[in-house]
Formats: C-alpha cells, sequence, structure tokens
C-alpha cells in the first residue's frame, strides 16, 4: 500500500498566524488519467471529517479561502494562511489514486491554538 | 441538501453479524459510488470499502483487513448503502461513516454521514 506521512503530527498556532501541514507519499499520486487523487479533510472534535480540498488544489465549497492546498508528486501541503478558533482539530491527507489495494491516510495532524 | 444518515450501529459479541444502512437524499443516489470508511476510538481514518454504481457494474472492492467478512450493496430504488458485518473482530470496533463517491470521480468523498458506533465485546 501507498505510504502517507504527514507532519508535524501536533501543531500549536497562535490565531491570527499561518499554519502549514506536509503530506508526502510512498509513491507518485499521479494516476494514468494525469489527475492526482490527493485529499485533504478537517475533523473537528466531535465531528465527522469534512473534505476541504480534492484533487491537490480545489477547494470545496463553503471551505475559507484562507485554505489552500498545493503540491505534485509525492509532495503535498495544506495551508491555512490565519487560523482562526474554529480550525481546531485533526486534519489528514488521503490519497485515491492507487487502489486496489487501498485508499490511504497521513496519520493525521492536530492543530490546537497556542 | 445532500444527506447521509447511517444507522444499525451497535453492541455486537465477537463471531456475531451486524449490518449498517446508509440512507441517502438530496442526489441521485444510482449516479454516484458510495463508501465506507471507519474510525476506530482515538484513531484515524481507514478505509472500508467501496461500490461502483449500476452505470459501472456494481462491483465492489474492499480493505484487506476486511475482504471475506465484509460486503458491501446497494439499493438503488430505495437510495440506502449497505454494509453487511460477519465474523465481527474486537478490532471491527470503531464509529462507521458513509461516504459518496469514490475511485476516480471527479469530486470523491465529498459528503460524508454522522456515522455508526459499532462495538465488538463479550
Amino acid at each position: 500500500d501507498v505510504v502517507m506521512t504527514q507532519s508535524p503530527l501536533s501543531l500549536p498556532v497562535t490565531l491570527g498566524q499561518p499554519a502549514s501541514i506536509s503530506c508526502r507519499s510512498s509513491q507518485s499520486l499521479v494516476y494514468s488519467d494525469g489527475n492526482t487523487y490527493l485529499n485533504w479533510f478537517q475533523q473537528r472534535p466531535g465531528q465527522s471529517p469534512r473534505r476541504l480540498i480534492y484533487k491537490v488544489s480545489n477547494r470545496d465549497s463553503g471551505v475559507p479561502d484562507r485554505f489552500s492546498g498545493s503540491g505534485s508528486g509525492t509532495d503535498f501541503t495544506l495551508k491555512i494562511s490565519r487560523v482562526e478558533a474554529e480550525d481546531v482539530g485533526v486534519y489528514y491527507c488521503m490519497q485515491g489514486t492507487h487502489w486496489p489495494p487501498s485508499i490511504t491516510f497521513g496519520q493525521g495532524t492536530r492543530l490546537e491554538i497556542k | 441538501e445532500v444527506q447521509l444518515v447511517e444507522s444499525g450501529g451497535g453492541l455486537v459479541q465477537p463471531g456475531r453479524s451486524l449490518r449498517l444502512s446508509c440512507t441517502a437524499s438530496g442526489f441521485t443516489f444510482g449516479d454516484y459510488a458510495m463508501s465506507w470508511f471507519r474510525q476506530a476510538p482515538g484513531k484515524g481514518l481507514e478505509w472500508v470499502g467501496f461500490i461502483r454504481s449500476k452505470a459501472y457494474g456494481g462491483t465492489t472492492e474492499y480493505a484487506a483487513s476486511v475482504k471475506g467478512r465484509f460486503t458491501i450493496s446497494r439499493d438503488d430504488s430505495k437510495s440506502i448503502a449497505y454494509l453487511q458485518m460477519n465474523s465481527l473482530k474486537t478490532e471491527d470496533t470503531a464509529v462507521y461513516y458513509c461516504t459518496r463517491g469514490g475511485g476516480y470521480d471527479d469530486s470523491p468523498f465529498d459528503y460524508w454521514g454522522q456515522g455508526t458506533l459499532v462495538t465488538v465485546s463479550s
């Protein structure tokens, strides 16, 4: 299976400051159709996961524009330009390129307010 | 408004079976693949399996950890996806989520249900 490695795993951030989460895959996530199936999810405490970004950089409807995704091949980044209190939670990257055998997630990055 | 509502979770003994349902509304259910994920207490997210739409054969794929024990099906007339779980193990204890889409969709996993808790314990 493709291994997804996130860093950092814990991210204390001051309100209003930027934040960045890295996600690296053990293989290139470029599929034969030319798309890269790398998604980012946010899971607030006690809630279901919510998709923020799909195919590397496409922001979902309703997601604030302070969230952005970038990257290519095996290296990807989720950036929050100015952290707000509602951003507290765990962030996961997920690859949907190499499956079967399996869609795989990163370990999750816990964002907290410093 | 797209909604996905999981049901059927509960406490079950090891070795027994349970069937989860995912009732969809707000979109043309039959046009979409449906996926299941799970999250063990305090752990990360894990993909369980996926069923394609009938247009793509309605075929299924499963994670190695559940293959041969879990079966995903769908009833497009009722807008429901099912997850039949047999030979349950304690390590299957988790919140189970259904999501819309999967595979190489243009926009996979865009909507998630609220989840249903399955506890496997004697």
